[in-house]
């Protein structure tokens, strides 16, 4: 069955420090997306990040890259030079397709991010 | 760039009444998602929109609950009777489906609902 585990609940991270959240994944599924979704107090799920199955190159944007390490089904987030605005709930996902070019999302449980300044 | 609006932010009820909940999509996208979050979990799939089209509803979805999206456009999300265990964050998201069926979820702010 497909699962995510995000297997640390809480991180303390000094700030301007880099920060690495884990996330490994279970699927049977030749093709498949991994995302990463930031949820501050606020809110709101903001989307930060997404890699393909099949992408050979890992994905970043900005101050964000993912690992991707498909032999291993880790797609841990990477977040460089983090900053007190990155304290926030992450949450992994992966992609299932199903039909009709629509996908559902399997969600890891998150991990809270504090930075410290 | 207007992103996805949900109305209201919160919503406190008593038990046994009725609430709607209203979400307003990134013009352009063409798929309509509803979500619910409780405290410590990821959010669960409730029901999505192809334009007007109500395509898939989860088996999370009872009776109690409908959602619409009439033209294409804002889709409502109503519970009816609601209880106790309803309390949770509501979220809305959209995303444009075309060439790239690998274009994220785009969410709003969510309504939070307490049920008292």
């Amino acid at each position: 069955a497909q699962k995510i585990t995000q297997t640390q609940p809480g991180m303390f991270v000094q700030e301007k420090e880099a920060v690495t959240l884990d996330c490994t994944y279970d699927t049977s599924d030749p093709s498949y997306g991994l995302f990463w979704y930031k949820q501050p107090s606020s809110g709101e799920m903001i989307f930060l990040i997404y890699q393909g199955s099949y992408d050979q190159q890992n994905a970043t944007e900005g101050r964000y890259s993912l690992n991707f390490q498909k032999a291993r089904k880790s797609a841990n987030l990477v977040i460089s030079a983090s900053q007190l605005g990155d304290s926030a709930m992450y949450f992994c996902a992966m992609s299932r397709y199903v039909m009709d070019s629509n996908y559902q999302l399997i969600w890891g449980a998150g991990t809270k991010l504090i930075i410290k300044p | 760039d207007t992103g996805v609006s949900q109305d209201p932010r919160h919503k406190i009820t008593k038990r046994g009444q009725n609430v709607t909940f209203r979400c307003d999509p990134i013009s352009e996208h063409n798929r309509l998602y509803w979500y619910r979050q409780t405290l410590g979990q990821g959010p669960e799939f409730l029901t999505y929109f192809q334009n007007e089209a109500q395509l898939e509803k989860s088996r999370l979805l009872s009776d109690r609950f409908s959602a619409e999206r009439p033209k294409g456009s804002f889709s409502t999300l109503e519970i009816q009777r609601t209880e106790q265990g309803d309390s949770a964050m509501y979220l809305c998201a959209s995303r444009r489906v075309g060439q790239n069926d690998n274009s994220p979820l785009h969410f709003g702010n969510g309504t939070r609902l307490t049920v008292t």
